[in-house]
């Protein structure tokens, strides 16, 4: 009972670097997002994906890239970070489209741009 | 557009009651609401479907007042283990897009 599976937890980057944010479900949910989330700021939709090779941008996508080869997987890529981008990450998914049905979430990734 | 949820926080002794509200000031879909605890990920609790439709665990109750676009969680005879971040997610129609409130921190003492 894998569920969402997100790596790595931690991360420290340095201005400019980029890295990838790895997400991974074994529920074969069509439904995949990534939220990041900001101390006061709740959780705020960054890319989600209704199925394998369809995307589009939530509420703060820049600065991010996502890309959807396969149901099961939904990376995040960070193309030049920025001290802007410390924040914990979650990937979710749903078998209801993020609208009518429970979202999954992964444990989180906790990004620390220097 | 975020929702808006109230109070910001709040602290309550063991068995009290509480009651978190959420508006939206677009038509909804759904509301959801999600809790978690601190270092956590969120975990689900609710969700309410326009029409009335309600899924979601036995011991959570909400309302969902479609017309004020307004939904509210209500937390009885509290437990130390409700303590935490409770957090709404709107939806409109056909919309996938879940956006989250700020969130509400509960915390229960003895």
């Amino acid at each position: 009972n894998a569920g969402v599976t997100q790596t790595p937890k931690f991360q420290v980057l340095k201005t400019g670097q980029s890295m990838t944010l790895q997400c991974a479900q074994d529920m074969n949910h069509e439904y995949m997002s990534w939220y990041r989330q900001d101390p006061g700021m709740g959780l705020r939709l960054i890319h989600y994906s209704v199925g394998a090779g369809i995307t589009d941008q939530g509420e703060v996508p820049n600065g991010y890239n996502v890309s959807r080869s396969t149901t099961e997987d939904f990376p995040l890529r960070l193309l030049s970070a920025a001290p802007s981008q410390t924040s914990v990450y979650f990937c979710a998914s749903s078998a209801g489209y993020g609208s009518g049905g429970e979202l999954f979430f992964g444990e989180g990734s906790r990004l620390t741009v220097l | 557009q975020q929702p808006v949820q109230s109070p910001q926080a709040v602290i309550l002794r063991e068995g009290e009651d509480a009651v978190i509200n959420c508006s939206s000031s677009k038509a909804l879909y759904s509301v959801h609401w999600y809790r978690q605890k601190h270092g956590e990920a969120p975990v689900f609790l609710m969700i309410l479907l326009k029409g009335g439709e309600q899924k979601g665990h036995e011991k959570i109750s909400a309302s969902f007042n479609e017309k004020k676009q307004q939904s509210s969680l209500y937390l009885t005879a509290s437990q130390l283990s409700y303590s935490g971040t409770y957090f709404c997610g709107t939806a409109g129609a056909g919309s996938y897009q879940l956006t989250f409130g700020k969130g509400t921190k509960l915390s229960v003492i003895p």
